[in-house]
């Protein structure tokens, strides 16, 4: 069982709605969580990092929250664009670590 | 742009043939890492290197994959007897681990755009 798990898989939306996208881990001890965006056939970009103390991240339209209670984040995205179309990759860090471990993905496609 | 360059974006071979990627990372970073992404699938991790010391690898690195970072700077990834199971994304990320990073600033990393496998 994979120790990030995301959803959904996938997500259509319209132009200016907003959504919000699900990770949920297993990782412990636990360091930070990072959402990075991926668009097609390029690499991950870094939106938003937090550590456990921290419940809410916000870079522009992207708004990260964390709980590490429950082990659960989101990406809450406002005002959609055509541009927002793209992979999110939720990321967990280990305490103690330095390795990503990667959730699948939730693939956003905006469109007009 | 991350400051992570990757070369070729995209290479197309034949199953057999041999392949080599290379990664320049961003110049003041003493980690470089390699990964793998498949479509539809998060990034794998492959190995990683500090300075010119590789200092673990992936079960998913077979004997056919070797990497290199032999003066601390570039790094190359070569594929021998490529299979069309490597058609792949491979990714390379750098990151500056040191004394003065906590556990945000230090070990960020910042990836390349990648190289596109492709195995006829």
């Amino acid at each position: 069982k994979n120790q990030v798990e995301q959803s959904p898989q996938s997500l259509i939306i319209l132009e200016g709605k907003n959504c919000t996208l699900q990770c949920n881990y297993t990782v412990s001890p636990f360091s930070n969580l990072r959402w990075y965006k991926q668009d097609t056939g390029r690499g991950p970009v870094s939106l938003t990092i937090m550590t456990f103390s921290e419940n809410t991240k916000s870079n522009g339209r992207y708004t990260a929250t964390l709980d590490a209670d429950t082990k659960q984040s989101s990406l809450h995205i406002t005002a959609s664009q055509l541009s927002d179309s793209a992979s999110y990759i939720c990321v967990v860090q280990g305490s103690g670590t330095y390795k990503y471990i990667f959730g699948t993905g939730t693939r956003l496609k905006v469109l007009a | 742009d991350t400051g992570v360059s990757q070369n070729p974006r995209h290479k197309i071979t034949k199953r057999g043939q041999n392949v080599t990627f290379r990664c320049d990372p961003i110049s003041e970073h003493n980690r470089l890492y390699w990964y793998r992404q498949t479509l539809g699938q998060g990034p794998e991790f492959l190995t990683y290197f500090q300075n010119e010391a590789q200092l673990e690898k992936s079960r998913l690195l077979s004997d056919r994959f070797s990497a290199e970072r032999p003066k601390g700077s570039f790094s190359t990834l070569e594929i021998q007897r490529t299979e069309q199971g490597d058609s792949a994304m491979y990714l390379c990320a750098s990151s500056l681990f040191g004394l003065a990073g906590g556990p945000k600033e230090g070990n960020e990393q910042f990836f390349g755009p990648g190289t596109r496998l492709t195995v006829l």
